[in-house]
């Protein structure tokens, strides 16, 4: 069964609105999550991680302000798209890291679209 | 910082034929490397995860093969069929999955 519920699958929204994106454990406690991007035929980027409790850590070249995740408990992670435009229109996938099994489950992904 | 480097980036071959799809990365301090594949639109399918203590992982015409000395992993598919085509993805685990470019692969029916 599904380890990792993300919701919601496809989002479309007006220029300059805020996007909210949720990323469920569902059978394990996560402590550290993950938050990808990718681009039409291109591959996945890492945006950002988050340890359950602190600030997430951004790669370089994500705006922190623009993308905001909060890890507010150990299944459950949001990523906010602020102030949305159209280059921000991009497939989010998030992902959970088993600590025990070294192994990290992906959601199903976020298509998001911008008008 | 890890790099992942897959070979070839499309790959089109008849119905039949074995595939056999590369991928190198940078840095041998890994967990695990793991392939996935990802049809269009859709999120990612994980095919074969190897741990770092492992050479191979086998899953019915699937099979995988780990060099961490030379920073290589082989994905083979035997006999393909149509159903294959898809993108596959090699991702490498220093913590971070640090993921390739993929190759798009096409079997002709």
């Amino acid at each position: 069964g599904a380890v990792v519920s993300q919701h919601p699958s496809w989002v479309i929204c007006k220029s300059g609105t805020s996007v909210k994106i949720e990323c469920r454990s569902l059978d394990f406690q996560a402590t550290t999550m993950f938050w990808y991007r990718q681009f039409p035929k291109q591959s996945l980027m890492l945006m950002a991680t988050s340890n359950e409790g602190s600030k997430a850590t951004y790669e370089q070249g994500v705006e922190k302000d623009k993308f905001l995740i909060n890890h507010a408990s150990l299944t459950l992670s949001t990523l906010t798209v602020t102030s949305a435009h159209p280059e921000d229109s991009s497939f989010y996938i998030c992902s959970l890291r088993d600590r025990e099994k070294n192994i990290q489950y992906f959601g199903a992904g976020t298509r998001l679209s911008v008008l | 910082k890890q790099e992942v480097t897959q070979i070839p980036a499309a790959l089109s071959v008849p119905e039949g034929e074995n595939l056999v799809l590369n991928c190198s990365f940078t840095d041998s301090a890994i967990y695990n490397l793991q392939w996935f594949r990802q049809d269009p639109g859709k999120g990612l399918t994980s095919l074969l995860l190897i741990q770092s203590s492992q050479r191979e992982q086998t899953s019915g015409r699937l099979n995988a093969s780990l060099d961490k000395s030379s920073g290589r992993s082989t994905l083979y598919i035997a006999a393909s069929q149509p159903g294959d085509s898809a993108t596959y993805l090699c991702a490498v685990d220093d913590y971070k999955l640090s993921f390739g470019a993929g190759t798009t692969v096409t079997v002709r029916a």
